[in-house]
């Protein structure tokens, strides 16, 4: 059974980096039949996508183009976990931030199949 | 994008009673070559992530009870719970995996009446 355990701060001042980490239990980050995901949860902007990382021989990144310029998600093989930073951050990037798993099957996409426990950050001096 | 459209926002059904959800996209999920809608249904209790229902518009995941079912196709999809339990109050969100980026509707929250 795959687990994603999330860790990192719940409070960022303004204009520093958010940054988190999903270890993943269960199964690889360099597995060749899915994409690492994060996605955020908030009031004003509900459920959205940020971005993925996976490996098909070599490692491929999507981002969202609302954070494209200040996101970067990287896998860590050694730690079998991957990893968020956001740079600059708001008081509109506070948010429940979820690591996610995404199957591929047949060449496109499946739903997400498994959740972190999700992480409240809050961005405030 | 691909914009999910929910309705109602909000609703409260007695125990026992039926209850649908629905949900509009702004253009087709579905993909010829397969003949699949790539939409899911997701609930949502306070405190805890998403928990996946329907997937391919209509196939139930392993373990979610028979009084959820998913139907519709295109752009056209609905929720049903048959007979709504205590258990079942949460919030609802449709999900379309057919294109990048990938987008949930607004949600909806149901109660009991």
């Amino acid at each position: 059974q795959v687990q994603l355990q999330q860790s990192g701060p719940g409070l960022v001042k303004p204009s520093q980096t958010l940054s988190l980490t999903c270890a993943i239990s269960g199964d690889s980050v360099s597995s060749n039949s899915v994409a690492w995901n994060w996605i955020r949860q908030s009031p004003s902007r509900g459920l959205e996508w940020l971005g993925r990382t996976y490996y098909r021989s070599k490692w491929y990144k999507d981002y969202a183009e609302s954070v494209k310029s200040r996101i970067t998600i990287n896998p860590d093989t050694s730690k079998n976990q991957f990893s968020l930073q956001l740079n600059s951050v708001t008081p509109e990037d506070t948010a429940i931030y979820f690591c996610v798993r995404v199957p591929e099957l047949d060449g496109s996409w499946a739903p997400i199949d498994c959740w972190g426990q999700g992480t409240l950050v809050t961005v405030s001096s | 994008d691909i914009v999910m459209t929910q309705s109602p926002d909000s609703l409260a059904v007695s125990l026992g009673e039926r209850a649908t959800i629905n949900c509009k996209s702004s253009q087709t999920v579905l993909y010829s070559f397969n003949n699949k809608n790539y939409l899911a249904w997701y609930q949502q209790k306070p405190g805890q992530p998403p928990k996946l229902l329907i997937y391919w518009a209509s196939t139930r995941e392993s373990g979610v009870p028979e009084r959820f079912s998913g139907s519709g196709s295109g752009t056209d999809f609905t929720l049903t719970i048959s007979s709504l339990q205590a258990e079942d109050v949460a919030v609802y969100y449709c999900h379309q995996y057919y294109s990048t980026p990938p987008t949930f509707g607004g949600g909806t929250k149901v109660e009991i009446k």
